[in-house]
């Protein structure tokens, strides 16, 4: 049974094309997590909500944002895509409130800028 | 800040034993974390370690010294699907996760 789902699993887009990543979840966690991949190198945590909560790490580029809308889903919006933006997107989820939890990752979603 | 080191590459033979080091410094801790990831796939949960000592599961065992800042991850009887990254992360606050580059494993029959 998929419980962090992501689509789509591949995205193309422009130089400079705004695009949407999407992630759902079907574990009911209230934390949520977008990381960053590049080839060869540690996921990157972007931000993550708790709740409703946003917390964006420093140093995320301005060019990234997140929604929320409910429990179940969260967006990567990338304004403004650069080349350098190419990579692959993970979303992870948790059940917050003790320090350990395991994160539950989604498949990804491999972004390509043209 | 936040540096997590670990060995880029290792090979190892089917049904042998392999450790696998991390080293860390972090402004905070609340544990550390070892995940499996197969090429092109998400990252899936191994081990967590809070406290001094060998947590075990199965042919996975994971180590920590906090006063050393020092883990290694231990598979055992290995096979060829253990072939992948394992990548050690650690909590340094509520919510967050830094991760290391990780260690390419590769299994050789």
């Amino acid at each position: 049974d998929a419980m962090v789902i992501q689509n789509p699993r591949y995205q193309v887009t422009q130089f400079g094309k705004p695009v949407t990543l999407s992630c759902s979840q079907t574990l009911n966690h209230n934390v949520m997590y977008w990381y960053q991949q590049k080839s060869s190198q540690a996921p990157k945590l972007l931000f993550h909500y708790y709740d409703k909560d946003f917390n964006n790490e420093a140093d995320t580029p301005d060019n990234f944002q997140s929604r929320r809308p409910n429990t179940s889903f969260c967006f990567l919006d990338i304004r403004s895509p650069g080349l350098g933006d190419a990579a692959m997107y993970l979303c992870a989820t948790e059940e917050g409130g003790l320090k350990f939890n395991e994160q539950f990752f989604g498949p990804g979603t491999r972004l390509t800028v043209l | 800040g936040q540096n997590i080191d670990q060995p880029t590459e290792m090979t190892a033979t089917e049904g042998a034993i392999v450790q696998i080091n991390c080293t860390y410094q972090t402004s905070g801790f609340n544990g550390l974390f070892w995940y499996q990831q197969h090429a092109g796939e998400a990252p899936t949960f191994l081990s967590y370690n809070v406290l001094d000592g060998l947590e075990e599961k199965g042919r996975f065992s994971s180590f920590l010294s906090r006063s050393k800042g020092y883990s290694y991850l231990l598979l055992k009887e290995l096979q060829m699907k253990d072939s992948a990254s394992y990548l050690c992360a650690v909590r340094p606050g509520a919510n967050n996760l830094f991760f290391g580059t990780g260690t390419r494993l590769t299994v050789i029959p």
